[in-house]
């Protein structure tokens, strides 16, 4: 069975914080991404990845960084984490030229 | 900017009715993806269309991509609780190959 995880369901942490949330894929996707879900704003691409060592900045990404050292996996880093950062995160792969996304359960953050 | 809408946001309705949830944009897709996305969740992937005009079909759920693929629907028919969730439409841009995600369509279905 095919598989995303990532590493927290529920994360709370304090204002000024750097928060590291992980992603790890079992697919040998090239493609991987981190996306924001916040009610009524859908899904909001934070940064992606294509390649080992590869990022490129998504529709968000002030506050932001990432990193990705094994295909495998992709770190969402959060430098001073802020109240405005409360979201719930989530990780996904693809592959081929459908994109077609496998997501993991995603991380609920709360910065207070 | 390319943007997908979905109508309606929201959709209450009694079990063994049907529905329709409707994505629309100016942009032409090269492929729509419908997401169901259960509370607390990541989404997970239903169908893919491709073609302009294609219906597939998943059980009692039957997606269409719109002729000139700037639009596609879903229709549920009759109904259960268990479809219950937020239903979200993501198009592929040909240039870029990134997905262009739509808001979502949460629906309850009421036993």
């Amino acid at each position: 069975d095919v598989k995303v995880t990532q590493s927290s369901r529920y994360l709370v942490k304090r204002t000024g914080e750097k928060v590291f949330l992980e992603c790890v894929q079992d697919m040998d996707h090239e493609n991987m991404f981190w996306y924001r879900q916040d009610p009524g704003l859908g899904l909001r691409l934070i940064y992606f990845s294509y390649d080992v060592k590869m990022k490129e900045k998504g529709d968000i990404p002030e506050g932001y960084s990432v990193s990705r050292e094994k295909k495998e996996r992709f770190s969402l880093i959060l430098e001073s984490a802020s109240t405005n950062q409360t979201s719930m995160y989530l990780c996904a792969s693809s592959k081929g030229q459908l994109r077609e996304a496998f997501f993991g359960q995603g991380t609920r953050l709360t910065v207070v | 900017t390319q943007l997908l809408e979905q109508s309606p946001q929201f959709l209450s309705i009694q079990e063994g009715e049907n529905l329709t949830v409707y994505c629309n944009s100016s942009s032409v897709f090269s492929s729509l993806q419908w997401y169901r996305q259960e509370p607390g969740e990541g989404p997970v992937l239903l169908v893919t269309v491709v073609t302009g005009g294609e219906v597939k079909k998943l059980k009692r759920l039957t997606f269409q991509f719109g002729d000139a693929r700037k639009d596609s629907s879903l229709h549920i028919t009759a109904a259960q609780p268990g479809d219950t969730g937020l239903y979200l439409c993501a198009g592929l841009v040909d240039s870029n190959y990134q997905l262009i995600w739509g808001a979502g369509t949460k629906l309850i279905i009421k036993p």
